[in-house]
């Protein structure tokens, strides 16, 4: 089964700190890597997504680095705020099938 | 405004029952997909259409069956062959190289 690989499972900043979720792949079949946000009780939400021909990618707070030779990459969230407090998760998007396949999520919780 | 909705938000099933789960959207996605979300395992795949009347098993297929007879629905089943139903489901559509947008799924517990 594909695997994407995501860590840590948890994570606690302060307010204005800039946590680092990282996720690791070995299927080279995969071709568009988001990021997605998730509250309770919600759907994830798209933060951010990366194709494998750019090393990095910045939407507001939110940046991408990605290392294709590593088959890795990373979600930097700058100047964090409580509000951002929330499950993230990667994925990786198969170029056969179609269909994304999902790290195991980090629970990101910023302190006041 | 545009969306996919999930029905019902939360669902009890009784022991050997089937039920059904509805994903409706009207973004005009041809794609669509079921996941299932278990605590500390992300979200994993169980189904997924890429047209009309045409779908393929993900990676947790037993257990599950799914129709897409319309291009704005895709009801997923869970049925009494699937031992371990409890779980927050999730139903999500999109278009070419767009990005999957998600419902705010189906929370099923078993009474």
């Amino acid at each position: 089964q594909q695997q994407v690989k995501q860590s840590p499972q948890s994570l606690i900043v302060q307010k204005g700190g800039i946590p680092i979720i990282n996720c690791a792949y070995e299927n080279t079949a995969f071709d568009y890597f988001p990021w997605y946000q998730q509250f309770p009780g919600k759907g994830p939400a798209l933060l951010i997504a990366i194709r494998p021909d750019v090393s990095e990618k910045k939407e507001g707070r939110f940046t991408i680095s990605f290392n294709k030779s590593a088959k890795q990459f990373s979600l930097h969230i700058m100047d964090s705020q409580p509000g951002d407090s929330a499950t993230y998760f990667c994925a990786a998007l198969d170029t056969g099938r179609r269909a994304l396949t999902f790290g195991s999520g980090t629970r990101l919780q910023v302190q006041p | 405004d545009g969306g996919i909705t999930q029905s019902p938000k939360y669902l009890f099933r009784k022991e050997g029952q089937n039920v059904t789960l509805s994903c409706e959207q009207n973004l005009n996605h041809d794609a669509m997909y079921w996941y299932r979300q278990d605590p500390g395992q992300g979200l994993r795949l169980i189904y997924y259409s890429q047209i009309v009347n045409d779908f393929q098993k993900g990676d947790i297929a037993e257990g599950y069956s799914v129709s897409r007879e319309k291009k704005e629905s895709f009801p997923l089943t869970v049925t009494s062959a699937q031992k371990n139903p409890t779980a927050f489901y999730l139903c999500a559509s999109k278009a070419g190289g767009q990005p999957q947008h998600f419902g705010d799924g189906t929370r099923l517990s078993i009474l």
